[in-house]
């Protein structure tokens, strides 16, 4: 199985600042067709995960553009230019290349300071 | 709009079964590749398993912790996909999602979640 690791694990970050979540596959993550399956979740407290980022870059539909997603083969990182209250929660990685399983990366916490 | 609605859940003692349901709409469900993914009180995400539609042949695959006692199933008259749990076990207990499209769709959608709960 694909192993998926996320680093921090927890993320303190001050209004208004920047954060960075990297992620780390065990595998390269490029299929066969040419595209890298990397997708980023965000889970708020009490709600459902709902995902951000699809192949690795690509914003999901009504996300803000303050999320962004870059990388490349085993390496890939999430970015939020400015945090927003709104961000509290957990973010996942997860590759779908490699199946099965899908798998996720740990979660990392994301707290306001 | 789209809705993946999730039910069945409850609380069963070890060794028992469950079937979930997730109820789909706003959607072609015939086309859909339908996934159910778990998470532990707690605990991360897992991904348990999933279907592919019929015109692709609606095989099933599974994470190996579930791969024997759970099974996939979907219904296309009643846009509905199933999880039936078999010889359930305290680690099962979770959060179960239905989920399509998470994977390599450009849209993705996720339902409620339903909890179940394996308990003596």
């Amino acid at each position: 199985d694909i192993v998926m690791t996320q680093s921090p694990l927890s993320l303190p970050v001050t209004l208004g600042q920047p954060a960075s979540i990297s992620c780390i596959s065990s595998q390269s993550l490029v299929y066969s067709d040419g595209n890298t399956y990397l997708n980023w979740f965000q889970q708020r407290p009490g709600q459902s995960p709902r995902r951000l980022i699809y192949k690795v870059s690509n914003r999901d539909s009504g996300v803000p553009d303050r999320f962004s997603g870059s990388g490349s083969g085993t390496d890939f990182t999430l970015k939020i230019s400015r945090v927003e209250a709104e961000d509290v929660g957990v973010y996942y990685c997860m590759q779908g290349t490699h199946w099965p399983p899908y798998t996720f990366g740990q979660g990392t916490k994301l707290e306001i300071k | 709009e789209v809705q993946l609605v999730e039910s069945g859940g409850g609380l069963v003692k070890p060794g028992g079964s469950l079937r979930l349901s997730c109820a789909a709409s706003g959607f072609t469900f015939t086309n859909a590749w339908m996934s159910w993914v778990r998470q532990a009180p707690g605990k991360g995400l897992e991904w348990v398993g999933r279907i592919k539609s019929k015109t692709d042949g609606e095989t099933t695959d599974y994470a190996a912790p579930v791969k024997g006692r759970f099974t996939i199933s979907r219904d296309d008259s009643k846009n509905t996909l199933y999880l039936e749990m078999n010889s359930l076990k305290t680690e099962d207990t979770a959060v179960y999602y239905c989920t399509t499209g998470s994977t390599r769709s450009s849209r993705a959608f996720w339902g409620q979640g339903t909890l179940v709960t394996v308990s003596s």
